[in-house]
């Protein structure tokens, strides 16, 4: 079983729509989530930090994370085609060493 | 601030021959990261370093793969003899310090390798 799993999508979506992207992950010993964005030919980019179980939220993005169904979500509302890349959710258990999922492909079209 | 620098930014080599990348991180962070990226995948890591010293290695594949970070600054990472499964996007990271950032690595735009 995959430490982190992630749909990979693609996920096509037209410009103002609510996204939904999600993820799983196997232990429950892990604290820290975060969401990552990687433009095409791009390194990632941190987008959210989550510690433990809530909510977030920064403008459009809310990250999620319910850990007793080891479940984290982000929700990009009234999504732009500038929003069009691979999110990558990531897991650790103190910040240091990160476990990325596959990443999921979202293209939004005007 | 100048991001994290990578060179190559493109390699295409055979299988058998080698190749090194080059990392110059953020200014001031101590914590260098090598990634593995294979097309459709998460980046994986390969390598993790504290200054000049080596943190985690345990994903390293250690018979063809070497990287070193001489002086806590720039690094190397080399594969020798190179295989048809090394193809990939090799990313570098940093961040500030262990256990003392929010998750936040900054990656550079990473080098592209294809091994034919």
């Amino acid at each position: 079983q995959k430490e982190v799993e992630q749909d990979p999508g693609p996920l096509s979506v037209p410009e103002g729509a609510i996204v939904s992207l999600n993820c799983t992950y196997s232990n429950s010993a892990f604290q820290y989530f975060m969401w990552y964005r990687q433009y095409s030919r791009k390194g990632p980019e941190l987008l959210m930090y989550t510690y433990s179980s809530g909510n977030k939220e920064d403008g459009r993005f809310t990250a999620q994370v319910d850990k007793s169904s080891k479940y984290i979500s982000l929700f990009i509302r009234d999504s732009q085609p500038s929003d069009s890349a691979t999110y990558l959710c990531a897991v650790s258990y103190n910040t240091d060493k990160l476990i990325f999922g596959t990443g999921t492909r979202l293209q939004v079209f005007p | 601030e100048a991001g994290v620098a990578q060179s190559p930014r493109y390699k295409i080599i055979e299988k058998r021959q080698s190749v090194a990348f080059w990392c110059n991180p953020i200014s001031g962070h101590a914590t260098l990261y090598w990634y593995q990226q294979i097309l459709g995948q998460g980046p994986k890591l390969l390598i993790q370093f504290q200054n000049n010293g080596v943190v985690d290695d345990s994903q390293l594949p250690k018979d063809r793969f070497s990287a070193e970070r001489l002086k806590g600054v720039d690094s190397t990472l080399k594969i020798q003899p190179a295989k048809l499964e090394d193809s990939a996007v090799y990313l570098c990271a940093s961040s500030l310090d262990r256990g003392k950032n929010t998750g936040e690595l900054f990656f550079g735009e990473g080098s592209r390798l294809t091994v034919l």
